[in-house]
């Protein structure tokens, strides 16, 4: 079975400040696909990342990057300068390798909410 | 291409109707997928279809939930005699291949319909 935590269900911020939100993962797939969504009010999820189990280079997008773990099983997410338009719900995501299986498991979310 | 499309956004409809949600993919998307979201937790998988075969169903989809993609392109999702339970926002997804790169390699999600039942 696979499973995401993403204990922080709140998180409130100045604007400016960096801000970590993190997600641990379980599964028994050697290889697995791991991912950040960005949900805002409107409700739509927006993909941010997509990270392979076999490469654990980190990744920095502008004000955004990621720290893979795989002797943790972590993949956090850093919002470095934070600003109001990053407050959203975001999700932390995991697919497997089992074949035949594309359903990807979502953690329950982290609310950022960025105060200006 | 603008995305994935749903339709309708919202629907309200009293407990014991039926109802009937449209999905329609990125167009050189072959895979589809539906989720439900209920306030506060994360999307929950539901049924998946390549092409026009459904691949996998989730133990959430009871027997009062229908999906169908006659030809491999649009979706639609039915639920008939609805119960309060149901009211949730039902995402639809659509990817190719992950072991591409580009714009469009990963899952790319709807803005959903929000069912309520009343």
């Amino acid at each position: 079975a696979q499973k995401v935590t993403q204990a922080q269900t709140e998180i409130s911020v100045v604007e400016k400040e960096d801000v970590t939100l993190d997600c641990v993962y379980e599964t028994r797939d050697t290889t697995y696909y791991l991912f950040w969504y960005k949900q805002p009010p409107s409700g739509e999820l927006v993909f941010l990342i997509r990270r392979n189990s076999f490469d654990e280079q980190n990744e920095i997008s502008g004000r955004y990057s990621w720290n893979f773990q795989k002797s943790t099983s972590s993949f956090n997410f850093t919002i470095t300068a934070s600003q109001v338009v990053d407050s959203a719900v975001y999700f932390c995501a995991l697919r497997g390798s089992w074949a035949g299986s594309y359903q990807l498991t979502f953690g329950k979310g982290t609310k950022l909410s960025v105060i200006p | 291409d603008t995305g994935v499309s749903q339709d309708p956004r919202h629907k309200i409809t009293k407990r014991g109707q039926n109802v009937t949600f449209r999905c329609d993919p990125i167009s050189e998307h072959n895979r589809l997928y539906w989720y439900r979201q209920t306030l506060g937790q994360g999307p929950e998988f539901l049924t998946y279809f390549q092409n026009e075969a459904q691949l996998e169903k989730s133990r959430l989809l009871s027997d009062r939930f229908s999906a169908e993609r006659p030809k491999g392109s649009f979706s639609t999702l039915e639920i008939q005699r609805t119960e309060q339970g149901d009211s949730a926002m039902y995402l639809c997804a659509s990817s190719v291949s992950l072991g591409g790169k580009g714009p469009n390699y990963g899952y790319t999600f709807g803005s959903g319909t929000r069912l309520t039942v009343v």
